[in-house]
């Protein structure tokens, strides 16, 4: 069954630098997102992305963050310059254009990021 | 914006029914889901529910929504030890893709 994979799975990062968050999104998949889940809060929304382009940004995903589809297979979430309160599990996810509209998007299992 | 609420924790024996809450704030949904994640795991759709209807019956899941009260369940007929997992309730935003997420409520099944 087609996945989402996510690498790495974790990663200990000092404050103030650069990160890099991967994914493989399901190959037939147009849209993609990045959620994130800070330890015992809830699963928020960062970003989607189609065409090449963000379709939508929360609030949280201010300058440092950045979303880039650099081939054909992956698709990366940059945190620019990290801070604490950064720490979280990130989650990609992919859909069709039939999940985008029902809800069935297809997560990975998280990259969990942690700032010292 | 957009808030959803769920109890964290739920126990229950196996064989018997788990029934999981959630409410939402946002009278103009129109799509809302139970996500499911296993340890280690993304978070996999276990069903969802079209806003014009009351129940949705999938094998031994039952979705219950209250509309007027903005109330939403999941129902777990004959729980299994393997159904222990953390359940997210969601609702989507007014942007195709955007998901608001409850905290989700940890199921432990008791043998």
């Amino acid at each position: 069954e087609p996945e989402v994979t996510q690498t790495p799975s974790h990663q200990v990062t000092q404050m103030g630098q650069e990160v890099i968050l991967r994914c493989v999104p399901i190959s037939n998949h147009l849209y993609f997102y990045w959620y994130r889940q800070i330890l015992g809060q809830k699963v928020e929304f960062l970003v989607s992305f189609y065409n090449n382009e963000i379709s939508e940004k929360s609030e949280i995903f201010d300058d440092q963050f950045s979303v880039e589809r650099p081939d054909g297979s992956n698709f990366t979430l940059k945190i620019r310059s990290t801070k604490l309160e950064d720490s979280a599990m990130y989650f990609c996810a992919s859909s069709d254009i039939t999940g985008t509209n029902t809800g069935e998007l297809f997560f990975g299992e998280g990259s969990r990021l942690t700032v010292l | 914006g957009e808030d959803v609420e769920q109890s964290l924790f739920l126990s229950v024996r196996e064989g018997d029914s788990s029934v999981i809450n959630c409410t939402y704030t946002d009278s103009s949904s129109t799509y809302l889901y139970w996500y499911k994640q296993e340890p280690g795991a993304g978070l996999q759709l276990l069903t969802y529910i079209f806003s014009n209807m009351d129940m949705k019956q999938d094998q031994r899941l039952t979705v219950l929504l209250n509309k007027k009260d903005k109330h939403l369940s999941l129902r777990i007929a004959d729980t299994q030890t393997g159904d222990s997992a953390i359940y997210f309730c969601a609702d989507r935003g007014s942007t195709l893709g955007r998901l608001y997420f409850g905290r989700g409520t940890q199921l432990t099944v008791w043998p």
